[in-house]
């Protein structure tokens, strides 16, 4: 089945503790982004990735990091997360830039 | 700054109606356009896509697209309470060695029975 897949779907952790949260797409696509979403402000860009080691700031990409060393996975770090990092996340792919993107299940994090 | 407007809603319509939802765009340079719907508490999932001036047609779902007006929008024929869920409007903007997608806040639709 054709899908991206995100881990964890949930994390509660404190200010300043490490965090990588996964995605994965088995599509073969090219074009993969993450995205954080929070009521009121919708779904706002953190960082995306045009192809294998090739990454770029989205909107919001401060306190963030992501690596592309493979073409199926695109990690978020986090290096110490903060309160107002807590948010609902999304990770999403698509088959080339500006093509129909689809997305993960998400991820909730609380930042305590 | 590249900005997606949509009206927050909710926007409410009986069963069977036509519900029309709308956007606008910033950037006159945007180049790719979509329509998701977010139910609650999950992830968008996407109903259309359109890159030209005019038209298309999926099913119950119709996109227009106004490259001059910088407006999108989407219409919902023989709407049904399962349609009830947060629309969201997405615009891309590509270049050479980028690519974006902007987010509109959403619309929420209410269909009721």
């Amino acid at each position: 089945e054709a899908q991206v897949t995100q881990n964890p779907r949930y994390l509660i952790t404190v200010t300043g503790k490490k965090l990588t949260v996964t995605c994965s797409q088995n599509m073969n696509h090219e074009y993969m982004s993450w995205y954080r979403q929070d009521p009121g402000l919708g779904l706002r860009q953190i960082y995306y990735s045009m192809n294998v080691e090739v990454t770029d700031k989205g909107d919001v990409p401060e306190g963030y990091k992501v690596s592309r060393k493979e073409k199926r996975n695109f990690p978020l770090i986090l290096e110490s997360p903060s309160p107002n990092q807590t948010s609902l996340y999304f990770c999403a792919s698509s088959l080339s830039k500006g093509n129909e993107q689809f997305f993960g299940p998400g991820t909730r994090l609380t930042v305590l | 700054q590249k900005e997606v407007e949509q009206n927050s809603g909710p926007l409410s319509v009986p069963e069977g109606a036509i519900a029309s939802l709308n956007c606008t765009y910033s950037d006159r340079g945007s180049q790719s356009f979509f329509w998701y719907r977010q139910y609650s508490g999950k992830s968008p999932e996407l109903i259309m896509s359109i890159y030209s001036n005019g038209d298309k047609e999926d099913g119950r779902f119709t996109a227009q697209l106004n490259k001059a007006s910088q407006y999108v929008s989407l219409l919902i024929r023989d709407s049904q309470p399962s349609d009830s869920a947060t629309y969201l409007c997405a615009v891309s903007l590509l270049g050479r060695g980028y690519s974006t997608l902007t987010f509109g806040k959403g619309t929420m639709l209410l269909v009721s029975p």
